[in-house]
């Protein structure tokens, strides 16, 4: 079935350092793909998404491209900020209306 | 829109009781998805509905969870009897179907069971 990985986190970075959280996904067909973010105490909100290939999907100074030559959707940003801290979800939509496939998520930690 | 509206925000229960988790969709969306999330298992779905029919059950854990969508602006999460292991965070979200592949998260019901 479909399913995504991404990488393992924790991730601590300093302000301003350069961000990238991997994300490959296994599917049939032509999937949308997904970043979802987790606030502490809140519920996911999505940031940014892609609905085909070589699709750039932006939000926040984040940016993620849809790769389907290497079943890529990694997350970047330039310079993290401390309020960019939070929990990253990748996901992915599969055929008809089956409910997304989320990754297990990558906490960040961004210190001053 | 208020969005996702979830309550309560936190419950503190004791082992063997009853709990009830309330949702309120997103109005004119169509699907509706209860969501667990630990630090062990991550975010798992437990069921979601289509046009408040159960669509597909099979994350429920255990027959102790049962969840119901009398209408279309309301869904609970029953948990009976409640187990220390059902710790976690509950999350209900919503979307609508017609080229809406974006979900809605409420924001969560920290459930502690003691």
């Amino acid at each position: 079935g479909d399913s995504v990985t991404q990488m393992e986190g924790p991730v601590t970075l300093s302000e301003e350092a350069f961000l990238t959280i991997n994300c490959t996904y296994t599917a049939t067909g032509y999937p949308s793909l997904f970043w979802y973010v987790q606030y502490p105490g809140e519920g996911l909100q999505l940031l940014l998404k892609a609905t085909k290939a070589d699709d750039k999907g932006s939000n926040k100074g984040f940016e993620a491209t849809y790769r389907k030559e290497t079943t890529s959707f990694h997350l970047e940003k330039g310079s993290v900020q401390v309020s960019d801290s939070a929990v990253y979800f990748c996901a992915l939509s599969g055929l008809g209306n089956t409910p997304l496939v989320f990754g297990k998520g990558t906490r960040l930690s961004v210190i001053a | 829109d208020a969005g996702v509206i979830q309550s309560p925000r936190h419950e503190v229960t004791e082992m063997g009781q009853e709990v009830t988790l309330r949702c309120k969709p997103i109005s004119g969306h169509d699907y509706l998805f209860w969501y667990r999330q630990t630090m062990m298992r991550g975010l798992e779905l437990l069921i979601y509905f289509n046009n408040n029919v159960p669509i597909d059950d099979s994350g429920m854990p255990e027959d102790r969870f049962s969840a119901k969508m009398p209408n279309a602006s309301f869904s609970t999460l029953k948990i009976q009897p409640s187990e220390p292991r059902d710790s976690a965070v509950y999350f209900c979200a919503s979307r609508s179907s017609p080229g809406g592949d974006q979900l809605f998260f409420g924001s969560g019901t920290q459930l502690s069971v003691l």
